[in-house]
C-alpha cells in the first residue's frame, strides 16, 4: 500500500497562475483533509471532506477551492496564486470509529513558491 | 473554541536521556482523541502516539508514552532512552469530529 500520495512535491509559480495539487489515498478511508504548514505553526485546515460527494471550509479556505473526485482522490486548486499562499501543503485522510475521527494519516507533503 | 497550546518552542535532550514534552489543550467536549506527531526533515508526518480521551490508561508505545490528565487537559509526551533518530519537530494535536487541531510544534534535539 502507497498509504497517501501527493502530486507534485515541488511547485514554483509566479502571481496570478493557477494549478491544483493532487491527493490520492489507497486506504478505503472516508474523510479526506488539506492542510497548510508555514514557518512556526502547526498545520492548519484549509478544506476537508468528511465522505465522498461532501466538502466543507476549515480554518483558512480563502483563495482555494477542492474536488472530492472519488473516494481515493482529493484535489486543491489555487485559482490565482498570491505570494501569501507559499508554504507546504498536507494531504491527509482519516477513518471514523464509534462517531469519533481515528488517526489522521499524511501525504509526504508538496513544497509550493509563488513568486 | 478549541485550542492546543505547546509551551516549549525548542527542547534538547542527551542521547540514552529521557525528555517531556508539553501540551495543553481547550475544549468543552468530553470524548475525542489526542496525538502526537513527529516530524522529521522529510517533512513527512509520522504518528508517534494517540489517546482516546474516554480511556484512563495512559498510552505507550515502545520507547514514547503519555500523561494524559483530562481534568487538567494536560497531554505530555514522554521519550525514554532518547536516539539520535527522534531528533525533529512534535505536534500535538486534539481531533473531535471533523475538527482537528494542531499545537506550534515542539522542536526537539538530541546530543550525542
Amino acid at each position: 500500500n502507497a498509504g497517501v500520495t501527493q502530486t507534485p512535491k515541488f511547485q514554483v509559480l509566479k502571481t496570478g497562475q493557477s494549478m491544483t495539487l493532487q491527493c490520492a489515498q489507497d486506504m478505503n478511508h472516508n474523510s479526506m483533509y488539506w492542510y497548510r504548514q508555514d514557518p512556526g505553526m502547526g498545520l492548519r485546515l484549509i478544506y476537508y471532506s468528511a465522505s465522498e460527494g461532501t466538502t466543507d471550509k476549515g480554518e483558512v479556505p480563502n483563495g482555494y477551492n477542492v474536488s472530492r473526485l472519488n473516494k481515493r482522490e482529493f484535489s486543491l486548486r489555487l485559482e490565482s496564486a498570491a505570494p501569501s499562499q507559499t508554504s507546504v501543503y498536507f494531504c491527509a485522510s482519516s477513518e471514523w470509529a464509534g462517531g469519533l475521527q481515528e488517526t489522521q494519516y499524511f501525504g509526504p507533503g508538496t513544497r509550493l513558491l509563488v513568486l | 473554541a478549541q485550542t492546543v497550546t505547546q509551551s516549549q518552542p525548542e527542547m534538547s535532550v542527551q542521547e540514552a536521556e529521557t525528555v517531556t514534552l508539553s501540551c495543553t489543550y481547550d475544549t468543552s467536549e468530553s470524548d475525542y482523541y489526542l496525538f502526537w506527531y513527529k516530524q522529521p526533515p522529510s517533512r513527512q508526518m509520522i504518528l508517534v502516539i494517540r489517546q482516546e480521551a474516554y480511556k484512563q490508561q495512559n498510552a505507550t508505545e515502545n520507547r514514547f508514552s503519555v500523561n494524559f490528565q483530562k481534568a487538567a487537559k494536560s497531554f505530555s509526551l514522554k521519550i525514554s532512552d532518547s536516539q539520535l533518530g527522534d531528533a525533529a519537530m512534535y505536534f500535538c494535536a486534539y481531533c473531535f469530529a471533523t475538527k482537528v487541531i494542531f499545537g506550534p510544534g515542539t522542536s526537539l534535539s538530541v546530543i550525542p
